[in-house]
C-alpha cells in the first residue's frame, strides 16, 4: 500500500528553528509537496521537490532524499503565524497526490 | 482574481437526501479535484478531472459522482447521503497534473 508518515504534533518556540519530517512509501514517485494549512482554512502550497537536495524559499526550506523515501521541511525564525498544520504529499505513478495526515505545529512565545 | 470558490460554506443534511457541492475556478486550469478531509487522516481524493469532458475515480469515490461540462465548474453530487460522508470537502485545481494544486475554501458537510 501507499503510506506517508509525519509526526502528529510538534511544539517550538518563537524565533527558533523546527524540522518536520516526512517518510513515504508510494507506487512511483513524481515529486513531493509541502502545504501549510491554518485551522479552518484551505491548504496552501509551500514547496516542491522532485530531485534530491535542498530547496530554499525565504524562511522555509525543503529537503528530499528519494533513495531513503524521506523529506523534511525546515522553518527558521519561527513566528506565531507559523502555527498551522503542515501537510506532506507525494505524487505517485498515476500523477495523483497521496497525502500525509499532517503535522500540527504549535509555536510558543 | 477569485481563484476557486466553493458553495455552500457549510451544510447540515439529513441522511438519504441528495446534495450537490459546487466548485468554480477562474484560473482556466485544466485539472480539478475533489478531496475530503477527516480528522487524523490525510486528504483523500474522491474524483478528479484532467480536462473538461473527462473524469476519473480517486481513492474514495463510492457514494459520489462528478461532471465536468466546462473548464470552470466541477460539481460533486452525493446521491443519497450517509453519516459517514460527514467531512470537510475541498475542491482544488492545477494547471496540469504536474503542477501544484490550488484549493478552494472548503465545504463543511454534516450528515445526520
Amino acid at each position: 500500500g501507499q503510506n506517508i508518515d509525519q509526526p502528529t504534533e510538534m511544539t517550538a518556540t518563537e524565533g527558533a528553528i523546527v524540522q518536520i519530517n516526512c517518510t513515504y512509501q508510494t507506487s512511483g514517485f513524481n515529486g513531493l509537496f509541502w502545504y501549510q494549512q491554518h485551522a479552518g482554512e484551505a491548504p496552501t502550497f509551500l514547496s516542491y521537490n522532485v530531485l534530491d537536495g535542498l530547496e530554499e524559499k525565504g524562511r522555509f526550506s525543503s529537503f528530499l532524499s528519494r533513495s531513503k523515501g524521506y523529506s523534511y521541511l525546515l522553518l527558521k525564525e519561527l513566528q506565531m503565524k507559523d502555527s498551522a498544520s503542515y501537510l506532506c504529499a507525494v505524487r505517485d505513478s498515476n500523477y495523483q497526490l497521496i497525502w500525509g495526515a499532517g503535522t500540527k505545529l504549535i509555536i510558543k512565545p | 482574481t477569485a481563484g476557486i470558490t466553493q458553495a455552500p460554506t457549510s451544510q447540515i443534511l439529513a441522511a438519504g437526501r441528495s446534495m450537490t457541492l459546487r466548485c468554480t475556478q477562474d484560473m482556466r486550469h485544466n485539472a480539478m479535484y475533489w478531496y475530503r478531509q477527516d480528522l487524523g487522516l490525510g486528504l483523500r481524493l474522491i474524483h478528479y478531472s484532467n480536462t473538461a469532458g473527462t473524469t476519473g475515480k480517486g481513492e474514495v469515490p463510492d457514494g459520489y459522482s462528478v461532471s465536468r461540462a466546462n473548464t470552470d465548474d466541477f460539481p460533486l453530487t452525493l446521491a443519497s447521503a450517509v453519516p459517514s460522508q460527514t467531512s470537510v470537502y475541498f475542491c482544488a485545481s492545477s494547471d496540469g497534473t504536474e503542477r501544484e494544486q490550488f484549493f478552494g475554501p472548503g465545504t463543511r458537510l454534516t450528515v445526520l
